[in-house]
């Protein structure tokens, strides 16, 4: 079984639609992490959080937004997509003792808004 | 703001051949981590990097840091047609574990 997982893998929406992407994963980490990725500009931070009471913004945070329900799971809502959201998001896991803050990815979510 | 420059964006290279890939980034570090991806997959570890003149080697890839130039590089010896993806650095920064990634080198092998 995958250690980071991601749902919905593929998602088709209209502008203005709030969606969630979840993300769970079972290596016990503390660190999670979204991401999204569009071609030419490598991966961006979108928020980032240590544990369920600390939430933290990355470099592009307007128009998302987090929840940490638990340990194992982080979800990451667009309140009122749009077009320029679509992209390619990853969840990521790091373990604070581990040390060198090695991040582990889930499969990613295809995300287009129409 | 850190920034993380890779170079080349795209190369294409025939198999057997041995070729270089830059990582340069503008702020200190002492953390670098390299990435594969595959078209539509998602990202795998292949190096940790976490000191000043570190390398590490697997299989034909080989990396390395130097943290006074802010420079890593990864090189890729007697190239096969396998290790055709998109490979990405990526910079960690302070406590928060936050990474900043290149925009990678799509690497292509030709038969």
């Amino acid at each position: 079984d995958a250690d980071v997982t991601q749902t919905p893998r593929n998602r088709i929406t209209k502008t203005g639609k709030r969606i969630m992407l979840e993300c769970s994963q079972t290596k016990g980490h503390d660190r999670m992490y979204w991401y999204r990725q569009d071609p030419g500009l490598g991966l961006r931070l979108i928020y980032y959080s240590f544990d369920v009471k600390d939430i933290n913004k990355g470099e592009i945070s307007d128009g998302y937004s987090v929840s940490r329900q638990a340990q194992a799971k982080f979800s990451l809502s667009l309140e009122s997509a749009i077009p320029n959201q679509t992209a390619l998001y990853f969840c990521a896991t790091s373990d604070l003792s581990a040390g060198g803050s090695e991040q582990f990815f889930g499969p990613g979510t295809r995300l287009t808004v129409l | 703001e850190l920034k993380v420059e890779q170079n080349p964006l795209f190369l294409s290279m025939q198999e057997g051949k041995n070729y270089t890939i830059y990582c340069n980034y503008s702020t200190t570090s002492d953390r670098l981590y390299w990435y594969r991806q595959d078209p539509g997959k998602s990202l795998e570890s292949l190096f940790v990097l976490l000191s000043n003149g570190a390398v590490k080697q697997e299989g034909r890839l080989m990396a390395s840091l130097d943290t006074k130039a802010r420079l890593s590089t990864l090189h890729i010896t007697a190239a096969v047609h396998d290790l055709s993806a998109t490979y990405f650095c990526a910079v960690g920064t302070g406590t928060a574990s936050k990474l900043t990634f290149g925009t990678g080198t799509r690497l292509q092998v030709t038969l």
